[in-house]
């Protein structure tokens, strides 16, 4: 079945350090795939997305390119900040806007 | 600050009770979820509702009742509950069922069971 495989974490980086998360994924079909963040005591918030492939989303300094090639969609940005701390979602959807989530990977930015 | 809107943030419920999470939204979208999101864990689904109907039932059990009384507005209603339904409840919703659509998420309501 669909899946979505992310790296383990905690990530602990210094300020101004370059953050990659991978993220790998199974499914049938042509999904869209999803980063979305959730900081401490808050819902998820959508990062970035796209929806096929070679697509590359950017938010906030934030990108990813959906290579279907390598079924992956890495989320990487050049300089974390201490505001990056939070959790990060790899996601996909299937077939009715259902979404398969990874299990999230904490960051923390320290100055 | 987020467009869908969940009420209470937490709430304390013993296990006899018999309360309701409230959700709404003002997007115009079609599509509701309920998930249930535990400590360190990704959200997981519920609920899905498309247009005011009920699509989706992750076989949750039936101590939890959802309700979408129209388009902007989804119920949870929750009666005999137990220990682990202690969690984060979230609602979210899309423009529809359309693939490709990013799911916008409220902050939760954090639920506990004594």
């Amino acid at each position: 079945g669909d899946s979505v495989t992310q790296m383990e974490g905690p990530v602990t980086l210094s300020e101004e350090a370059f953050l990659t998360i991978n993220c790998t994924y199974t499914a049938t079909g042509y999904p869209s795939l999803f980063w979305y963040v959730q900081y401490p005591g808050e819902g998820l918030q959508l990062l970035l997305k796209a929806t096929k492939a070679d697509d590359k989303g950017s938010n906030k300094g934030f990108e990813a390119t959906y290579r279907k090639e390598t079924t992956s969609f890495h989320l990487e940005k050049g300089s974390v900040q201490v505001s990056d701390s939070a959790v990060y979602f790899c996601a996909l959807d299937t077939t009715g806007n259902q979404f398969y989530f990874g299990t999230g990977t904490s960051l923390t930015v320290i100055p | 600050d987020t467009e869908v809107t969940q009420t209470p943030k937490h709430l304390v419920m013993g296990m006899t009770n018999k309360k309701s999470l409230k959700c709404e939204q003002h997007m115009g979208h079609r599509a509701m979820y309920w998930y249930k999101q535990k400590a360190k864990k990704p959200p997981e689904l519920m609920f899905v509702y498309s247009y005011e109907k009920l699509s989706i039932n992750e076989s949750v059990p039936s101590r939890f009742s959802p309700e979408c009384p129209n388009s902007s507005l989804l119920n949870l209603h929750l009666h005999a509950l137990q220990p682990e339904d202690s969690a984060l409840y979230l609602c979210a919703s899309s423009r529809d069922r359309q693939g490709g659509q990013p799911q916008h998420f409220g902050d939760g309501t954090r639920l506990s069971i004594l």
